[in-house]
């Protein structure tokens, strides 16, 4: 069975404190570890695929990695708007599915 | 061009009725889903289509119906709703490309029902 298991469950940072938030996964082949966004009372938006290890990708504050058993997103001097739920998830190569963990909630206070 | 769209985006209802969640995708994409998330268990699959006339089962299904009659719509159908239903529910599509369905899921804004 895969499993995403996500930490810490809620971070708070002061404005410019770089972070990083943790996903451990296990599967069975690992066909692509997402980072989605969550805003309160939205849907999930789509940040980053990552699909092997040693895999990295940016965008703005954001840096995502991945290993054979876990993936950072890293934060580089966080803006308030930057504040919200960070959800990662896993596909099995063997399937459609995407299992989720229970997502990081990340505040960053001015 | 909408994405995704779903509704309504609030809904009460009381145990026993039942209703249906609507979604429609504007993309052409292929694979459409229902998650349902709560409060300590993250988002779950409910039902899944890889194309029209083509559904199956995610991790809980029970309670629930689908169908695909066309590429763009995937509704959701409670057939009695029950309190353990009260939840949000999200619906997200993708492309389908070789047997998998491909990156960054869209989703869509959510429907959050409570059953009294």
């Amino acid at each position: 069975e895969d499993q995403v298991t996500q930490s810490p469950e809620a971070l708070r940072l002061q404005e410019g404190e770089s972070s990083s938030l943790n996903c451990s996964y296990t599967v069975s082949g690992l066909r692509g570890l997402f980072w989605y966004r969550q805003d309160p009372g939205k849907g999930p938006e789509f940040l980053f695929t990552l699909y092997s290890a040693g895999e990295e990708k940016e965008k703005e504050r954001l840096k995502a990695t991945l290993t054979k058993k876990e993936s950072f997103l890293h934060i580089t001097a966080p803006k308030p708007e930057d504040s919200a739920t960070y959800l990662c998830a896993v596909q099995a190569s063997s399937g459609s599915r995407l299992t989720f963990g229970e997502g990081t909630q990340l505040t960053v206070n001015p | 061009n909408a994405g995704v769209t779903q509704t309504p985006k609030f809904q009460v209802l009381k145990t026993g009725q039942s209703m249906t969640l609507q979604c429609a995708q504007d993309m052409n994409h292929e694979y459409m889903s229902w998650y349902r998330q709560d409060p300590g268990m993250g988002l779950r699959l409910i039902h899944y289509s890889v194309g029209a006339g083509i559904t199956d089962q995610g991790e809980v299904p029970n309670g629930y119906n689908v169908s695909r009659s066309t590429t763009e719509d995937f509704p959701l159908r409670l057939l009695s709703a029950a309190p353990s239903q009260t939840s949000v529910y999200f619906c997200a599509s993708s492309y389908w490309y070789r047997g998998q369905a491909n990156d960054g899921y869209t989703f869509g804004s959510g429907t959050r029902l409570t059953v009294v």
